[in-house]
């Protein structure tokens, strides 16, 4: 079985913190991706990377950045975390069509 | 620009009873997911779709893609209470795996 694991399953940050969300996966795939995801508006790609390195900016990267200096993890950043921030955040890998999720991480941001 | 909408966005049924939930996509595309989530729970890969007229089932769930509509749907048979959950759509936008994520659909099935 795939797995897909997130350091944290709640958080609870004040504004202006920097906030680092972690993401594992064991099964050795290309590609990662972090959302984020909100009531009513589905899942929303803040970025993405296809290689050890080697990232890509998604629909929502403003506020984000990510790091990848080892295949099976992927990294979120939070460099000034602000209320507007205050989400789930979804990981998940990929080598091919289907995408395995990581249970999230639920961050409130005061 | 590639954009995903379902519908309905929220249902309420009775178990026993079928109901459909629609995906519509803009563009071409030939790839399209299905996935659930339950409550605090991440989303459980349900079906991949490859091609047009591709069909699958598994259980009371069956997902269907016409690619020249640009639609797919995701049929419930003799809903049970275990199908509570919120579905959602997503499709390929054939650039490096990326998926556009449908709002998802979320469904309550009452006893």
């Amino acid at each position: 079985d795939v797995k897909v694991t997130q350091s944290s399953r709640y958080l609870v940050k004040r504004t202006g913190e920097k906030v680092f969300l972690e993401c594992v996966q064991d099964m050795d795939h290309e590609n990662m991706f972090w959302y984020r995801q909100d009531p009513g508006l589905g899942l929303r790609l803040i970025y993405f990377s296809y290689d050890v390195k080697m990232k890509e900016k998604g629909d929502i990267p403003e506020g984000y950045s990510v790091s990848r200096e080892k295949k099976e993890r992927f990294s979120l950043i939070l460099e000034s975390a602000s209320t507007n921030q205050t989400s789930m955040y979804l990981c998940a890998s990929s080598r091919l069509e289907t995408q395995y999720f990581g249970p999230g991480t639920r961050l409130l941001v005061l | 620009e590639l954009k995903v909408e379902q519908n309905p966005l929220f249902l309420s049924m009775q178990e026993g009873k079928n109901y459909t939930i629609y995906c519509n996509y803009s563009t071409t595309s030939d790839r399209l997911y299905w996935y659930r989530q339950d409550p605090g729970k991440s989303l459980e890969s349900l079906f991949v779709l490859l091609s047009n007229g591709a069909v699958k089932q598994e259980g009371r769930l069956m997902a269907s893609l016409d690619t020249k509509a640009r639609l797919s749907t995701l049929h419930i048979t003799a809903a049970v209470h275990d199908l509570s959950a919120t579905y959602f759509c997503a499709v390929d936008n054939q650039s490096n795996y990326q998926l556009i994520w449908g709002a998802g659909t979320k469904l309550i099935i009452k006893p």
